[in-house]
């Protein structure tokens, strides 16, 4: 079972260059979701989209960009990449919204160095 | 906006049960969750608890819910090696639409032998 799969596991990036991180989940679930995880700040919410065909801003969302190509993928798009960009990322999903006692799943994460 | 906090750091020693405490302050939560981390994975779902429920068990996990408190917390029974891992808290509710998982800081398990 895959489960949530994202590529790539590593990326180092220059500042100012673009790249896209790509997630795809194969549980038919509705929702879907992006993090960063930084040292001593848990998990932030970047987008999220409720259902294919929607996407909204999370908690830090600035200097991103998402898709939900359909309902198994949900890109997350780094336009010009900042040292501040420089995290681990995580893509998630579940079957509906959260606060109905849906569990959310993880990928194995991404971690992006922007020098 | 809503927060959630955990202690940092907890060591333990092997054998002995772990006490890992998580508040919040949404008092819209509705359910609250445990992940654990190893190093270089995932997340993953250890257990959730709905908030009219105080109390839930699964094998060697006690989940303790004060709602009035807002305070959570995960105790591992018998703790091993391989439990040592970072544990975040997390709380969802009508606040953000239900779409917002809040994340702690999460707190680093050391078991020692």
């Amino acid at each position: 079972n895959a489960g949530v799969t994202q590529t790539p596991k590593f990326q180092v990036l220059k500042t100012g260059q673009s790249m896209t991180l790509q997630c795809a989940q194969d549980m038919n679930h509705n929702s879907m979701y992006w993090y960063r995880q930084d040292p001593g700040m848990g998990l932030r919410l970047i987008y999220y989209s409720a259902s294919e065909g929607t996407t909204d801003k999370g908690e830090v969302p600035n200097g991103y960009n998402v898709s939900r190509l359909n309902k198994r993928e949900f890109s997350l798009r780094l336009e010009s990449a900042a040292p501040s960009q420089t995290s681990v990322y995580f893509c998630a999903s579940s079957p509906g919204t959260a606060n109905s006692g849906n569990t959310i799943y993880f990928g194995e994460g991404s971690w992006l160095t922007v020098v | 906006g809503e927060d959630v906090e955990q202690s940092l750091f907890l060591s333990v020693r092997e054998g002995d049960s772990s006490v890992i405490n998580c508040t919040y302050t949404d008092s819209s939560s509705t359910y609250l969750y445990w992940y654990k981390q190893e190093p270089g994975a995932g997340l993953q779902l250890l257990t959730y608890i709905f908030s009219n429920m105080d109390m839930k068990q699964d094998q060697r996990l006690t989940v303790l819910l004060n709602k009035k408190d807002k305070h959570l917390s995960l105790r591992i029974a018998d703790t091993q090696t391989g439990d040592s891992a970072i544990y975040f808290c997390a709380e969802t509710g009508l606040t953000g639409g239900g779409n917002k998982l809040t994340f702690g800081t999460g707190t680093q398990l050391k078991v020692e032998l």
